[in-house]
């Protein structure tokens, strides 16, 4: 059972480059989340799709995008790096309604 | 949506219950409690959640206020492993998304 599962786990970008932050779950969970931590501080919540086809913004969307073409994937893309996005991103998942997420073991970004 | 007040930091012995309490004053009816843990350089993992009643799982209990404006989280006996960032968060049945404060840090003493 592999859960939720994010590629890379480390990167180092330089200003000005892009990557795709790749994060798949095998659980058949509809809705799917990203998340950024910063040192020291909680979790800001960038993106998040209810479904296949489906995306919303978060608290914190500003330079990445998103698409969900199937229910396993939701990639998150970084266009134009800047140091600002410098921090570990984590991939969530879950059932409708009031289950609990299940995270991913997170992707460490540093931008230089 | 609703916030969560919790205390910064707290300290348990090594065996012993810990008692780590959140506030939520402005929860509404269809809010559910969520508690999550992070150790050290991994992802949040889900400990337990509720709407109303006392739960329990193989991981901790969560005491629910009557009126619900405030929860306990409970680890019945504090081990080293159980050393983390602990966040309660509310969720709404119908909504899409949790937003996370800054938790408690617990340190576990031996």
């Amino acid at each position: 059972n592999a859960g939720v599962t994010q590629t890379p786990k480390f990167r180092i970008l330089k200003i000005g480059q892009s990557m795709t932050l790749q994060c798949a779950q095998d659980m058949n969970h509809n809705y799917m989340y990203w998340y950024r931590q910063d040192p020291g501080m909680g979790l800001k919540l960038i993106y998040y799709s209810v479904g296949a086809g489906i995306t919303d913004k978060g608290e914190v969307p500003n330079g990445y995008n998103v698409s969900r073409s199937t229910t396993e994937d939701f990639p998150l893309r970084l266009e134009l790096a800047a140091p600002s996005q410098t921090s570990v991103y984590f991939c969530a998942s879950s059932p409708t309604g009031e289950y609990g997420y299940t995270f991913g073991s997170g992707t460490r970004l540093t931008v230089v | 949506d609703a916030k969560t007040t919790q205390p910064n930091s707290m300290e348990s012995n090594e065996e012993e219950p810990v008692h780590l309490p959140c506030n939520h004053s402005t929860i509404s009816g269809t809010d559910y409690i969520h508690w999550y843990r992070q150790l050290p350089s991994q992802g949040p993992e889900y400990v337990i959640h509720g709407l109303t009643s006392n739960v329990n799982n193989r991981m901790a209990s969560l005491a629910i206020a009557e009126d619900r404006k405030s929860s306990t989280l409970i680890l019945h006996r504090a081990t080293l492993r159980d050393a983390a960032v602990y966040y309660c968060i509310l969720r709404r049945s119908t909504g899409n998304q949790f937003y996370f404060g800054t938790g408690t840090s617990l340190t576990v003493i031996p």
